[in-house]
């Protein structure tokens, strides 16, 4: 898919370095989070979720952190690779009765050999 | 490896023609969502499916869009007539939503439609 925006806000990152990407959501009732990672001409890919009764999740190389104070999301990356390279998105669920995700705008992350 | 497909993967076609695109859901998934990307309003949610019943085309134009799903193995999405500012990539993306859990979509890989 195409790559989102021509002012998306950039992360250049070098390889081997921690990568941190924040997303602010503005819902206080979103009770779930995504976080999609999107390469150069292929769709969203999942990364990792979060519910909202939780402040942190691990998975492989990579930890979402949520603080439901300031409705504040942040995705680590840890040893940024340069597959790593891509468009991220944070995605939020809000309500019970909407199953639909509302996505944000994006932040690409260039990692730099 | 499941995965979403989806048809065509490029279109190119004159104003005023009808266009669909097709996709096809990961077996036993039970939601189907159309998404449209574009470089200044990125990922947008024109509608979703649940057990092939449409639960929300809020984000879709009603005078030009419709969206079905024929089967569970099909949802398309129809634009008649198209116009330039629908070109875009339109993803399809399936998810399976069983009591509150997890809302993961899996996407396809996108149409990329141009109209002139």
């Amino acid at each position: 898919g195409e790559s989102v925006g021509l002012h998306l806000p950039t992360l250049s990152v070098q390889e081997g370095d921690n990568s941190i990407i924040n997303c602010a959501y503005s819902n206080s009732a979103s009770d779930y989070f995504i976080w999609y990672k999107q390469e150069s001409g292929k769709g969203p890919q999942f990364i990792i979720d979060i519910r909202s009764n939780m402040d942190k999740r691990q998975g492989q190389r990579v930890t979402v952190l949520l603080n439901k104070t300031v409705k504040h999301l942040s995705l680590q990356i840890a040893a940024t690779q340069p597959g790593d390279s891509a468009v991220y998105f944070c995605a939020e669920k809000t309500g019970t009765g909407r199953r639909a995700l509302t996505f944000g705008s994006g932040t690409r992350l260039q990692v730099q050999p | 490896d499941a995965r979403v497909t989806q048809t065509p993967r490029h279109k190119v076609t004159e104003m005023g023609q009808e266009v669909t695109m097709r996709c096809q859901p990961i077996l036993g998934h039970n939601t189907v969502f159309w998404y449209r990307q574009t470089m200044m309003q990125g990922l947008e949610l024109l509608a979703y499916f649940r057990n092939r019943a449409p639960l929300d085309d809020s984000g879709m134009p009603k005078d030009r869009f419709s969206a079905e799903m024929p089967d569970a193995t099909l949802a398309t999405l129809k634009i008649q007539p198209s116009e330039p500012r629908d070109s875009a990539v339109y993803f399809c993306a399936s998810g399976l939503v069983i009591g509150q859990g997890s809302y993961e979509q899996y996407f396809g890989p996108g149409t990329r439609l141009t109209v002139t």
